[in-house]
């Protein structure tokens, strides 16, 4: 069964620094998406992709972060400067029509130190 | 914004025994749907609802969407071990299906 692959499955890093996370949605979907889930709390919608643009974003998504889909087969999660309270789980989904039920990754673990 | 108010947040069951639990909302959603999320995984789709008033079963699991479109609930009937996770109810108003997820309830089934 096809799958939406994420990479790294843990990614450590400094408070300040940089981080992009990446997805692979699967290959004849159309629509992307990033959700956040802090420890022990509710999945959160971060941003949504559609035809090589933001579709729409929550109020999480400030300037901080970043999407882009930088070639045919990869949609990355870019958080310019991260803070402790961006330790999440980072889901990335796609679907092939808006309402066909989403297709979740196993997740990104993102802890910053 | 948007909330999904689910319950009940934990339940404890003996192996065997039928679970409910349900999704309320203050409007409307055009979607619901139903995830479970073992640990350290990713949510994963059990059943969707696109109608008011659909009934829609898939195994041991029966999901209904409210026909004011502003809840649903889920039912497993006939609990086994591999129930244990977390559910998640989620809605969708746009058709570019930004999903607005509920707490999730904890589900634990003694052997």
């Amino acid at each position: 069964e096809p799958e939406v692959t994420q990479t790294p499955s843990h990614q450590v890093t400094q408070m300040g620094q940089e981080v992009i996370l990446r997805c692979v949605p699967i290959s004849n979907h159309l629509y992307f998406y990033w959700y956040r889930q802090i420890l022990g709390q509710k999945v959160e919608f971060l941003v949504s992709f559609y035809n090589n643009e933001i579709s729409e974003k929550s109020e999480i998504f400030d300037d901080q972060f970043s999407v882009e889909r930088p070639d045919g087969s990869n949609f990355t999660l870019k958080i310019r400067s991260t803070k402790l309270e961006d330790s999440a789980m980072y889901f990335c989904a796609s679907s092939k029509a808006s309402f066909d039920g989403y297709t979740f990754g196993s997740g990104t673990r993102l802890t910053v130190v | 914004g948007q909330q999904l108010n689910q319950s009940p947040q934990s339940m404890f069951i003996q192996e065997g025994e039928d679970v409910s639990m349900n999704c309320t909302s203050s409007s409307i959603f055009n979607t619901w749907l139903w995830y479970k999320q073992d640990p350290g995984e990713g949510p994963v789709l059990l059943i969707a609802l696109y109608k008011a008033g659909e009934l829609t079963s898939n195994g041991r699991l029966t999901a209904q969407f409210g026909i004011t479109r502003k809840d649903s609930f889920l039912n497993i009937s006939a609990s086994i071990p591999s129930d244990v996770g977390i559910y998640f109810c989620a809605g969708s108003r746009t058709s570019y299906g930004k999903l607005t997820f509920g707490q999730g309830t904890i589900l634990t089934v003694h052997p």
